[in-house]
Parts: structure tokens; sequence; C-alpha cells
């Protein structure tokens, strides 16, 4: 149980289009959807906090409008980067939390190439 | 969230127990110690959390100092499969907690 799946696993886009990732919770409901982003050899980096049905939270120096989330059910929450350039490729990884379970799932990530 | 803090790197031998330290001296009362790993490419798989008694599971065992100020993560039969980065939080158990990752300890499990 607890599963969580990430869509795209992989994507290249041009430089200056957009680009969407979804993150579903297979089996379980989640209001509070996590989103992170990971450049090579280094740690996982908070991005934002997708709440269902309100406005996501982001933190600091993360450009919301570049980075679109929308969590419009309690199932999906998907992550647009907008007008992508080349030092937007990275590593992207949501995460959610079943309330009746112990930590934290994460799904698979979702390699971005932007060329 | 409290900071954490890790060794960057440590190798163990196939087979033999491979015990990885944090540092988390200002963790507050109502934090839990929370352990994951991170296998190249993938991301995060939940290991094995803790408050004040050690915890045992079918992955690991947590050691968790008296003063709450330290605890250790313990392999008892390593195999290369285990080798990842290994992230020790500090976070509280709400459902909208964030979880904040530091740098994380990078095991190399050697044949």
């Amino acid at each position: 149980g607890a599963v969580v799946s990430q869509h795209p696993s992989r994507v290249i886009c041009k430089s200056g289009t957009s680009v969407k990732i979804e993150c579903r919770s297979l089996d379980f409901q989640a209001t509070t959807m996590f989103w992170y982003r990971q450049f090579p050899k280094q740690s996982l980096m908070l991005m934002a906090t997708s709440n269902e049905g309100s406005k996501a939270t982001y933190e600091q120096g993360v450009e919301k409008d570049k980075f679109l989330i929308n969590h419009a059910s309690l199932t999906l929450s998907t992550l647009t980067v907008t007008s992508a350039h080349p030092e937007d490729s990275s590593f992207y990884i949501c995460s959610a939390r079943d309330n009746g379970r112990i930590g934290y799932t994460f799904g698979s990530g979702t390699r971005l190439t932007v060329v | 969230d409290a900071k954490t803090t890790q060794p960057t790197s440590m190798d163990c031998a196939e087979g033999r127990a491979a015990n990885l330290p944090c540092n988390h001296s200002t963790i507050s009362g109502n934090e839990y110690v929370y352990w994951y790993r991170q296998i190249h490419s993938q991301g995060p798989q939940y290991i094995i959390h803790g408050l004040k008694n050690n915890e045992t599971n079918e992955m690991a065992s947590l050691i968790i100092t008296e003063d709450r100020k330290s605890s250790t993560l313990i392999l008892p039969h390593a195999t290369l499969r285990d080798t990842a980065v290994y992230y020790c939080i500090a976070s509280t158990q709400g459902g909208s907690e964030k979880l904040v990752f530091g740098k994380g300890t990078k095991l190399t499990v050697n044949p």
C-alpha cells in the first residue's frame, strides 16, 4: 500500500516550452503533496507544498509563476515547468503521506532535460 | 525542523553491520527521528523512525540516545543493494509537515 506514481519518468523538451509532471497517490487520498528538485550529486530541495483545493505554498526562492502547481483532487497533483530553460534540467520528485501509515511515500521521480 | 548532521560518506563490507550516525542536538520534544534512503536515480524510501525508544523493523534498527541528541541507524547485514544515500531527518508527525533533507550519508557496501 501507499504507492505514489509519478509520470513521466523521463522527458526531454525544447527550451521555451512547458512540461507537465503528474503525481498520483494510487491507494490513498492525499490532501498534501510535496514537490522536490534534485540536481546531480546534491540533496533533495523542497520546492513547494501542494494543497488540495487551495494554492500551493512555495519555498523561498522558488518562482511560483514558473513552477505551476495544481492539486485539483485528493489523488493528483501536477507540476508544470513553464518556459523551460536548460538550467531547469533536474530530477523532480513528489511525495505524499497516507495518514493511516508511517512516513512519507515518494514517487520514482521525473528526469527533465531541457535542450 | 531541527537540523541534522551526518558524515558525508561511509564504507561497509558486505554481510557486516552498517552503523550510520546522526547528530540532532537541537531536536525538540515533539520531533521524531526519521530515516530515509535514496538509491541512485530513484525516489527516497522510508526506512524507520523513532521518538525516544529504540526501534527495529524488517529493514533496520534505530538507536536513539537518552538525551535524544543523536541516533544511529543499523543495517545488521548489509548487502550490495543497500548502497545508497541515507538521510536522517527530524520532524513532527503532522500530516502536512514538510520533510527537509540534509546532505545525507553516502553508504557504499563493498563486496
